[in-house]
C-alpha cells in the first residue's frame, strides 16, 4: 500500500523559513511531487522530484530522499500569502494510470 | 487558456437526496480524474478517465457514486441517494498524457464543496 505522513499544522512568521516534511511507505513510485492550496482554491502544482536531492523554484525548494522514504518542502522568506495548506503527493509505478496518493496536508500559517 | 472549471462550487442537500457534479477539464487533455477531500484528511483518488473510457475506478466508494464522461469531454459524478458520509469537497482533474513514466502534471479544479445533512 501506499501512505504519505505530514504534520497537520505548522505555524510560521513572516520573512522566516519553514520546512514541511513527507515521509512516506510506499512499494515504488514515479517522484515526490508538492500542491498548494488556498482554502478554497484549487490544488495548484508547486515542485516535483523525480530523482533524490534538491529541487529549487524562486522562493521553494524541494527535496527528496528515496533511501530514507523522506521528502520535505522548504519555503524561504515566508510572506503571508503563503498561508495555505501543502500536499505531498507521490504516482505509484504499478498504477499506469496516473493518479496521485496524497498525504493529509499541512495547514502552513504566517504570522506576520 | 482556461483552467479546469467545476459546477456547482458549493452543494448542501439533505441525506437520500441525489446532487450531480459537474468537471469541464482543460480543452484537448485526455485524462480526467476525481478526487474527494473528507474532514480536513487527505485528497483521494476516486476515478480516472482516459477520454470517455474509465480507466481506473478502484477508489469509487460504493455503488452510490456514478461518473460519466461522455463523448469525452466534460465529466459528471452524481451521489444517489448521498449519505452524510459523502460530505467533503470534490475535486477534478486534467493532465494530457499519463502514459508516460516521467512526470505529468495534473491540473486541478476549485473543487465542489458537498453538504449532506
Amino acid at each position: 500500500g501506499q501512505s504519505l505522513e505530514q504534520p497537520s499544522e505548522v505555524t510560521a512568521v513572516e520573512g522566516a523559513i519553514v520546512q514541511i516534511n513527507c515521509t512516506y511507505q510506499t512499494s515504488g513510485f514515479y517522484g515526490l511531487s508538492w500542491y498548494q492550496q488556498h482554502d478554497g482554491g484549487a490544488p495548484t502544482f508547486l515542485s516535483y522530484n523525480a530523482l533524490d536531492g534538491l529541487e529549487e523554484t524562486g522562493r521553494f525548494s524541494s527535496f527528496l530522499s528515496r533511501s530514507d522514504s523522506y521528502g520535505y518542502l522548504l519555503l524561504q522568506e515566508l510572506q503571508m500569502k503563503d498561508s495555505a495548506s501543502y500536499f505531498c503527493a507521490v504516482r505509484p509505478i504499478y498504477n499506469q494510470g496516473g493518479k496521485l496518493i496524497f498525504g493529509q496536508g499541512t495547514e502552513l500559517s504566517v504570522k506576520p | 487558456e482556461a483552467g479546469v472549471t467545476q459546477f456547482p462550487s458549493h452543494s448542501v442537500i439533505e441525506k437520500g437526496q441525489t446532487v450531480t457534479l459537474r468537471c469541464d477539464p482543460i480543452s484537448g487533455h485526455d485524462n480526467l480524474y476525481w478526487y474527494r477531500r473528507v474532514m480536513g484528511k487527505e485528497i483521494k483518488f476516486l476515478l480516472h478517465f482516459v477520454k470517455e473510457s474509465k480507466q481506473d475506478e478502484s477508489g469509487m466508494p460504493n455503488n452510490r457514486f456514478l461518473a460519466e464522461r461522455t463523448g469525452g469531454t466534460y465529466s459528471t459524478l452524481k451521489v444517489q441517494p448521498a449519505e452524510l458520509e459523502d460530505s467533503g469537497v470534490y475535486f477534478c482533474a486534467s493532465s494530457q498524457d499519463s502514459r508516460r513514466a516521467s512526470y505529468n502534471e495534473q491540473f486541478f479544479g476549485p473543487g465542489t464543496r458537498l453538504t449532506v445533512l
